[in-house]
């Protein structure tokens, strides 16, 4: 079965603090992507970042990094020195060899000024 | 360049009555799918389409249905409209490049309240 865990339904932070935010995934397939995805209260789906299966490799772009270990399943992502307009709710997301993407439940996340 | 653009932003029916939602994906897009986002369900996948045709479809009755035209444009449509239905109804366009897909662009969605 394919499934995407977000564990954290709401977290709040007081502004420059920094956040991690954690993603469990669930697939049988080997070649498979992940994604996280931000909707702010206008409700559009802002796309943040893909992964591929085949590519372990990290990424830091600005205050964003993500953390993906095929080993524990995990896609985590973190904001550094976290902003007010950061707040929002973050999905992740996968996708098999399909054009299907399973959605964890989301994490809301507050930054506090 | 333009986004995916939905109409309309938001819409009130009763319940019975059935309603139809207009998808415009980015230009050069082919692959246009739809999802439904509910408090209680979260984002569920509804359909996709491709050079239309429908390519994939999730666990939804058939009251939901979809097409694509020529141009890519898509819309659905609920018949029969259920309470339950009431959701925010977002739609993705890629450019579907397989492997090599870059990630899809969301829609603002369209509100839909049935009563």
């Amino acid at each position: 079965a394919q499934k995407v865990t977000q564990a954290q339904t709401e977290i709040s932070v007081v502004e420059k603090e920094d956040v991690t935010l954690d993603c469990v995934y669930e697939t049988r397939d080997t070649t498979y992507y992940l994604f996280w995805y931000k909707q702010p209260p206008s409700g559009e789906l802002v796309f943040l970042i893909r992964r591929n299966s085949f590519d372990e490799q990290n990424e830091i772009s600005g205050r964003y990094s993500w953390n993906f270990q095929k080993s524990t399943s995990s896609f985590n992502f973190t904001i550094t020195a976290s902003q007010v307009v950061d707040s929002a709710v973050y999905f992740c997301a996968l996708r098999r060899a399909t054009n299907k993407l399973i959605f964890g439940t989301g994490t809301l996340l507050a930054v506090q000024p | 360049k333009a986004g995916v653009t939905q109409t309309p932003r938001y819409l009130i029916k009763t319940r019975g009555q059935q309603v139809t939602l207009s998808c415009s994906p980015i230009s050069g897009h082919r692959s246009v799918s739809w999802y439904q986002q509910t408090p209680g369900q979260g984002l569920q996948f509804l359909f996709e389409y491709f050079s239309e045709t429908q390519r994939n479809k999730g666990n939804f009755p058939g009251r939901f249905s979809g097409r694509q035209f020529s141009n890519s444009r898509s819309e659905m449509n609920v018949s029969t409209l259920e309470l339950g239905d009431s959701a925010l109804y977002l739609c993705a366009s890629s450019t579907d490049r397989g492997p090599l897909n870059y990630g899809y662009t969301f829609g603002s969605g369209t509100r839909l309240t049935v009563v």
